[in-house]
């Protein structure tokens, strides 16, 4: 089944660091991936998503990800981390029963 | 962006109790939608997935009776926890998609239900 791994429960960067966020995804064909990012007690905001194309994708608040077939991987980068993206960061997929499967998450703590 | 509105953002019940969390989606017509039960710090687990006019389907070890779902229009989606008891406290969340392969999902606020 498809399935999505986030190895990093929780991350602490200093703010104005740069971030990765590591995902690697479980898929045969080439998988229907997203980033989502969760304040506490919110929904989940969109940062982006990728479905085929250009590898590198940008999405809102500065946020990037890179489709690594070779290491299957979706990983998510800023180069300057900001006190407000201190929040918790899920990888999900779309399976082949058209739903939609999340990671664990990784909660990201900013030091001032 | 295409919004999704989620009804109560919070409930507290008495146990044996019923309630009712309602999804609409404002400014899109979904196709299908999800729900969703989070836990402290934890992921997001599918319960079960919703498809308008059609029954919905259980993820595994999600008891359909006990969790009764209803999508009765392209816009409405319904989950009610009937009998509730402190265990199914939680944050539930739902999400819909406008097309019916799934290429984006909208979620809701999210519902946080305290059974007392």
């Amino acid at each position: 089944a498809q399935s999505v791994t986030q190895p990093d429960i929780h991350i602490t960067v200093s703010e104005g660091a740069s971030l990765e966020l590591r995902c690697n995804y479980s898929y045969g064909a080439t998988p229907y991936l997203f980033w989502y990012v969760q304040s506490p007690g919110q929904g989940l905001q969109l940062l982006l998503k990728y479905f085929s194309g250009d590898t590198l994708v940008q999405g809102i608040k500065g946020f990037e990800a890179e489709f690594k077939r070779s290491q299957s991987s979706f990983n998510l980068r800023k180069p300057s981390v900001h006190w407000s993206d201190a929040a918790e960061y899920f990888c999900a997929v779309v399976t082949d029963n058209n739903d939609m499967r999340f990671g664990a998450g990784t909660r990201l703590t900013v030091k001032p | 962006g295409a919004v999704v509105s989620q009804h109560p953002s919070w409930v507290i019940c008495k146990s044996g109790t019923s309630v009712k969390i309602e999804c609409r989606s404002l400014d899109f017509q979904a196709t299908t939608m999800f729900w969703y039960r989070q836990f402290p710090k934890q992921s997001l687990m599918l319960m079960a997935t919703s498809n308008e006019g059609s029954k919905a389907t259980y993820e595994q070890g999600v008891e359909k009776d006990k969790f009764l779902i209803n999508h009765a229009s392209l816009t409405l989606s319904t989950l009610t926890v009937t009998s509730a008891h402190p265990e199914d406290s939680s944050f539930y969340i739902c999400s819909a998609s406008p097309t019916g392969r799934i290429t984006e999902a909208f979620f809701g606020q999210g519902t946080r239900l305290t059974v007392v």
